[in-house]
C-alpha cells in the first residue's frame, strides 16, 4: 500500500525547535518531489516547501524561509522539515505529500505543531 | 505569488445537484491547476490533475476544465459522500498557492 506516515508533532514554546518525518513505503521514494503543506485550524491550505527526488533542489514559503529547512534520505525512505525559531502563525496541521504529475497525489494523515507559550 | 480565488466559498445543494466550483487565478497558469477534496479531520485527496485529468480512482460525476486563469470543477450529481470542502491549487510556479477552500454543504 502506498503511503505517508508524518510523525514529529508537538506543542512547543515560541521560539523553539521541531523537527517533523515523514515516513514513505509502497513506492519508489527516491523518484519523486516532495513536499510540506500545512493547514492551520479552521484556514485554508498552505505550501511550504518542497525538495527534488535526489535532494539536490528545495524551495520554500517566504513565511518559512531561513527557519525551515527540508531534507530526505533516500536510504531511510524519510522526508524531514526542520522548524525552528518557531512562531504562534506556525500552529497547524503539517502534511506531506508526493509530487506526481504536477500535483500532489499521495498526503499524509497530518502531524499537529502547536506553537504556544 | 500567484493568487487563486476561489468562489462560491461556500454552497448549498442537494443530492443529485449539478455543482460547479470556479477557481481564477491572478496570471496565467496555463493548465498547472489541480483540485483536492478535504473531508473534516481527513487530509486532502487529489480528484483532478492539470486541470481536466481525472485522477485514478475518482468518480466520472468529477470533472475539470480550464485554461489559463479560468477554471472549473463540476460534480455533476452530488452524492452523499460529495459533501466536503474543495480546494484548487496552482503548481505553475513556487510557491505552489491553493485557493480559500469552497464548502459544500447540504441543502
Amino acid at each position: 500500500e502506498v503511503q505517508l506516515v508524518e510523525s514529529g508533532g508537538a506543542l512547543v514554546q515560541p521560539g523553539g525547535s521541531l523537527r517533523l518525518s515523514c515516513a514513505a513505503s509502497g513506492f519508489t521514494f527516491s523518484s519523486n518531489w516532495m513536499h510540506w503543506v500545512r493547514q492551520a485550524p479552521g484556514k485554508g491550505l498552505v505550501w511550504v516547501s518542497r525538495m527534488s527526488s535526489d535532494g539536490s533542489s528545495t524551495n520554500y514559503a517566504d513565511s518559512v524561509k531561513g527557519r525551515f529547512t527540508i531534507s530526505r534520505d533516500n536510504v531511510k525512505n524519510t522526508l524531514y522539515l526542520q522548524m525552528n525559531s518557531l512562531r504562534d502563525e506556525d500552529t497547524a496541521v503539517y502534511y506531506c505529500a508526493r509530487g506526481y504529475k504536477y500535483a500532489f497525489d499521495i498526503w499524509g494523515q497530518g502531524t499537529m505543531v502547536t506553537v504556544s507559550s | 505569488d500567484i493568487q487563486m480565488t476561489q468562489s462560491p466559498s461556500s454552497l448549498s445543494a442537494s443530492v443529485g445537484d449539478r455543482v460547479t466550483i470556479t477557481c481564477r487565478a491572478s496570471q496565467s497558469i496555463s493548465t498547472y491547476l489541480n483540485w483536492y477534496q478535504q473531508k473534516p479531520g481527513k487530509a486532502p485527496n487529489l480528484l483532478i490533475y492539470t486541470a481536466s485529468s481525472l485522477q485514478s480512482g475518482v468518480p466520472s460525476r468529477f470533472s475539470g476544465s480550464g485554461s489559463g486563469t479560468d477554471f472549473t470543477l463540476t460534480i455533476s450529481s452530488l452524492q452523499p459522500e460529495d459533501f466536503a470542502t474543495y480546494h484548487c491549487q496552482q503548481t505553475y510556479s513556487t510557491p505552489y498557492t491553493f485557493g480559500q477552500g469552497t464548502k459544500l454543504e447540504i441543502k
